[in-house]
């Protein structure tokens, strides 16, 4: 099974502020990469798929990139409504597997 | 709108069976691969089972295999899972999601709300 590990498990941060999540794979997945955002209580949003393709109706403050197995979510410029846990999953092979989650708390 | 709306949820003792069934609207069912995923309290999420557009191929999570089905209904728009075996550890909620693409292997760009399984005596 393909292991993902996000860091950091939880950040702190303040509104403007430029925000940056890692997700690792533990073998190559190419660009087989999502990343979600999930507050609480609600089901979880597609942001980015293809490691860096903007999902519609996402905010263009949201980016991804990388390749193989490093990966990064960025948030250029962090919003009161962005404060909430992210996700990355890989969808190279089965099983589909997530990330721990990065909780984005408020400063 | 687009939208997946899960039921079937429910207390069950350990050992015990329950159908989780999710409805789907405004998009063409049958093209697209379908998954349950699901969220123990306070935990990240799980991948449990997907099954194609056509209900013709599955794959299931090894901690569910051999105790949970997954399978479809394409005329009535309906996504099931048949939960048997149940322990503890399969308390979670559970929530069905879209393919982005018609590949089985995807993101999942549509998400029902979920719906709660406990399993507890």
């Amino acid at each position: 099974d393909i292991q993902m590990t996000q860091s950091p498990s939880t950040l702190s941060a303040s509104v403007g502020d430029r925000v940056t999540i890692t997700c690792r794979a533990s073998q190559s997945i190419s660009s087989w990469l999502a990343w979600y955002q999930q507050k609480p209580g609600k089901a979880p949003k597609l942001l980015i798929h293809k490691a860096s393709s903007l999902e519609s109706g996402v905010p263009s403050r949201f980016s991804g990139s990388g390749s193989g197995t490093d990966f990064t979510l960025t948030i250029s410029s962090l919003q009161p409504d962005d404060f909430a846990t992210y996700f990355c999953q890989q969808y190279e092979s089965f099983p589909l597997t997530f990330g721990g989650g990065t909780k984005v708390e408020i400063k | 709108e687009v939208q997946l709306l899960e039921s079937g949820g429910g207390l069950v003792q350990p050992g015990g069976s329950l159908r989780l069934s999710c409805a789907a609207s405004e998009f063409t069912f049958s093209r697209y691969a379908m998954s349950w995923v699901r969220q123990a309290p306070g935990k990240g999420l799980e991948w449990v089972s997907v099954v194609t557009g056509s209900g013709g191929s599955t794959h299931y999570a090894d901690s569910v295999k051999g105790r949970f089905t997954i399978s479809r209904d394409n005329s009535k728009n309906t996504l099931y899972l048949q939960m048997n075996s149940l322990i503890a550890d399969d308390t979670a909620v559970y929530h069905c999601a879209k393919a982005l693409t018609p590949a089985s292997d995807d993101a999942f760009d549509i998400w029902g709300q979920g719906t709660k399984v406990t399993v507890s005596s």
